[in-house]
């Protein structure tokens, strides 16, 4: 069974410019997340899918970011016109719909390496 | 508030316990999480404990909840040097939300 992955490892462009990354999560994971951790802090959450459908955002998603799961598997989030700000680890983590066998409902979420965005 | 509070750095040498403290604000939590992340990587998922337990134990990591003081730890027997890193504990609140918040970690050293 392969993790969470994601692409590129690493993304250094110059402010302005669009960048696209993608997140490919442990097969059969209904659910995807998206997280931010910048240099010295943990991650915050962006946003969350089960399916295709995007269920929750986090108000750190400004409208220059746009997440899809368009299928159901793969995600992919757009950040446009970059800002130095922007630049930070981007995190992808999926959880299965399966519950752990303690008659609860947890499903652990599983991270992908990230991809690293640097601004010039 | 959504803070949840770790201490920054831990230092210990090889062979002794470690013990990583977090505090959390919502008493409505119904999961914690910890993670470990080394340089350049992503976060592994260690263990995590169900908020109606106090212990959880799972080989060398033992993790204990006290709910009515919203404290959180991590110890880790026989500590190694390849336990070096960041650990991050995290709390999935209840309700509909799936989302985890996460503290801004411990690093811990591990001295040879």
């Amino acid at each position: 069974d392969t993790g969470v992955s994601q692409n590129p490892r690493h993304k250094i462009t110059k402010r302005g410019q669009n960048v696209t990354f993608r997140c490919d999560p442990i097969s059969e994971h209904n659910r995807l997340y998206w997280y931010r951790q910048t240099l010295g802090q943990g991650p915050e959450f962006l946003t969350y899918f089960q399916n295709e459908a995007q269920l929750e955002k986090s108000r750190l998603l400004s409208d220059r970011f746009s997440a899809e799961r368009p299928k159901g598997s793969f995600s992919t989030l757009e950040i446009q016109r970059t800002e130095q700000g922007d630049s930070a680890m981007y995190l992808c983590a999926s959880s299965s719909p399966l519950g752990t066998g303690f008659g609860d409902s947890n499903q652990p979420q599983h991270f992908g390496d990230g991809t690293r965005l640097s601004i010039l | 508030g959504e803070d949840v509070e770790q201490s920054l750095f831990l230092s210990v040498r090889e062979g002794d316990s470690s013990v990583i403290n977090c505090t959390y604000t919502d008493s409505s939590s119904t999961y914690l999480y910890w993670y470990k992340q080394e340089p350049g990587a992503g976060l592994q998922l260690l263990t995590y404990i169900f908020s109606n337990m106090d212990m959880k134990q799972d080989q060398r990591l033992t993790v204990l909840l006290n709910k009515k003081d919203k404290h959180l730890s991590l110890r880790i027997a026989d500590t190694q040097t390849g336990d070096s890193a960041i650990y991050f504990c995290a709390e999935r609140r209840g309700g509909a939300t799936n989302k985890l918040i996460f503290g801004t970690g411990t690093l811990l050293a591990v001295q040879p």
